[in-house]
């Protein structure tokens, strides 16, 4: 069975642009949940999305938002980048609500 | 905040040695796990303990729960290079979802050949 691939691995903006990630859950996973992880914060919890919907979301600014497709797929969008959006995002599936999360290998972004 | 706080930060050892990760929470939990990540990589699911769990295995993994002291720990027994990582504690507070867990800042494990 394929991991969690998330898209693209590296990627380099510039301050006040806007940036779009993308994660494919395992095949059956219909939770999908995005972390932001960074040196000084550590892993930080953005939102999770099931079945198209938002459940939990993490204490972020409306810049950071999200959204899941029908086929469990889902795309995170950080708008007007600041230096400080510079982290690795990681994100996660997981099969039900006591099962493990399942993590991408994550994308670096790096904001200058 | 972090809910997790792991002890220590840092630890080095020799390979064969056994390597023991403490992880402090603050609120009460409905589980509790394990995840390693090698550097620059996502995390991987090592172990879930539930709070009415004292104690787990899983290979060279022991994992304990003491929810009295809000307290768990990770022993990794007969280390190997390979499991040089950052291990890091994570919480479900009861009532909560399980999938907004809340991490520590993670312990780095170098095992020396």
């Amino acid at each position: 069975k394929a991991g969690v691939t998330q898209t693209p691995r590296y990627l380099i903006k510039t301050r006040g642009q806007q940036v779009t990630l993308s994660c494919s859950p395992i095949s059956g996973h219909r939770s999908v949940s995005w972390y932001q992880q960074t040196p000084g914060q550590g892993l930080q919890f953005l939102f999770e999305y099931f079945s198209e919907t938002q459940r939990n979301k993490g204490n972020f600014p409306g810049r950071f938002s999200g959204r899941q497709f029908s086929n469990s797929r889902s795309e995170m969008n950080v708008s007007t980048l600041e230096l400080g959006d510079s982290a690795l995002y990681l994100c996660a599936s997981s099969f039900g609500w006591d099962s493990p999360l399942h993590f991408g290998n994550g994308t670096r972004l790096t904001v200058t | 905040s972090q809910q997790g706080e792991e002890d220590p930060q840092a630890l080095s050892i020799q390979e064969g040695e056994n390597a023991t990760m403490n992880c402090s929470y603050k609120t009460s939990i409905n589980n509790l796990q394990w995840y390693r990540q090698n550097s620059g990589r996502g995390l991987v699911h090592l172990i879930l303990i539930r709070s009415n769990e004292r104690e787990k295995h899983s290979g060279r993994l022991r994992v304990t729960l003491d929810t009295s002291k809000k307290s768990s720990s990770l022993l990794i027994t007969a280390s190997r290079a390979a499991d040089t990582a950052s291990y890091f504690c994570a919480t479900v507070p009861s009532g909560g979802s399980n999938y907004k867990l809340t991490f520590g800042k993670g312990t780095l494990l170098t095992v020396n050949p």
